[in-house]
């Protein structure tokens, strides 16, 4: 069965900190797709990023950087130089294509506190 | 390019009432989906539809039903309404072939007193 843990429940941290989102999943399947969601106070969920299984390169966009590691079943998130704007809730997330017809599975979040 | 709208953004039902919620998908979009959205409990997958059929849904009882448009917009209805389903329903859509890259809207907040 497919399974996405946020251990994270919040995150509080001073402006131009680093952090690190972790993301631990769980799946059967060898070809999988793993997200990252940002929630903001109005409630819309906004794509970040998609990984496949076969792709375990770690990937950089400005201040975000993912880095996927299979031997794990880990796909940790991390904001460089945070600012206020980043202030949200985050969602993991796992679509598992041989499971059938199973859309994406979200972990239960993890509310970020950009403080200034 | 409009998104996934849904309507209404607010909610205010009573217990033991009726609650219809709706989607528009993206233009071009046959899938919809529905999550719920409780306090402390995540988006649990509720319900999906394609094509104008129910494909798959989550672990909720039959009073959360729906349906999907000929133009591929969709209702959810929940039905005899309790306090714990207070929530946000968000909704999203996507085409058939990439399932699994769906966008979604800002969602539905229901109240129910």
């Amino acid at each position: 069965a497919q399974k996405v843990t946020q251990a994270q429940t919040e995150i509080s941290v001073v402006e131009k900190e680093d952090v690190t989102l972790d993301c631990v999943y769980e799946t059967r399947d060898t070809t999988y797709y793993l997200f990252w969601y940002k929630q903001p106070p109005s409630g819309e969920l906004v794509f970040l990023i998609r990984r496949n299984s076969f792709d375990e390169q770690n990937e950089i966009s400005g201040r975000y950087s993912w880095n996927f590691q299979k031997s794990t079943s880990s796909f940790n998130f991390t904001i460089t130089a945070s600012q206020v704007v980043d202030s949200a809730v985050y969602f993991c997330a796992l679509s598992d294509r041989n499971s059938g017809n199973t859309p994406l599975v979200f972990g239960k979040g993890t509310r970020l506190s950009v403080i200034a | 390019e409009a998104g996934v709208t849904q309507s209404p953004t607010h909610l205010i039902k009573t217990r033991g009432q009726q609650a219809t919620l709706r989607c528009s998908p993206i233009s071009g979009h046959t899938s919809v989906y529905w999550y719920q959205q409780a306090l402390g409990l995540g988006l649990q997958f509720l319900l999906w539809y394609d094509e104008g059929e129910e494909r798959n849904r989550g672990n909720f009882p039959p009073r959360f039903s729906g349906r999907q448009f000929p133009n591929y917009s969709s209702e959810l209805n929940v039905n005899a309404l309790e306090l714990e389903d207070s929530a946000l329903y968000l909704c999203a859509s996507s085409l058939a072939v990439d399932r699994i890259l769906p966008t979604f809207g800002s969602g539905t907040r229901l109240t129910v007193v």
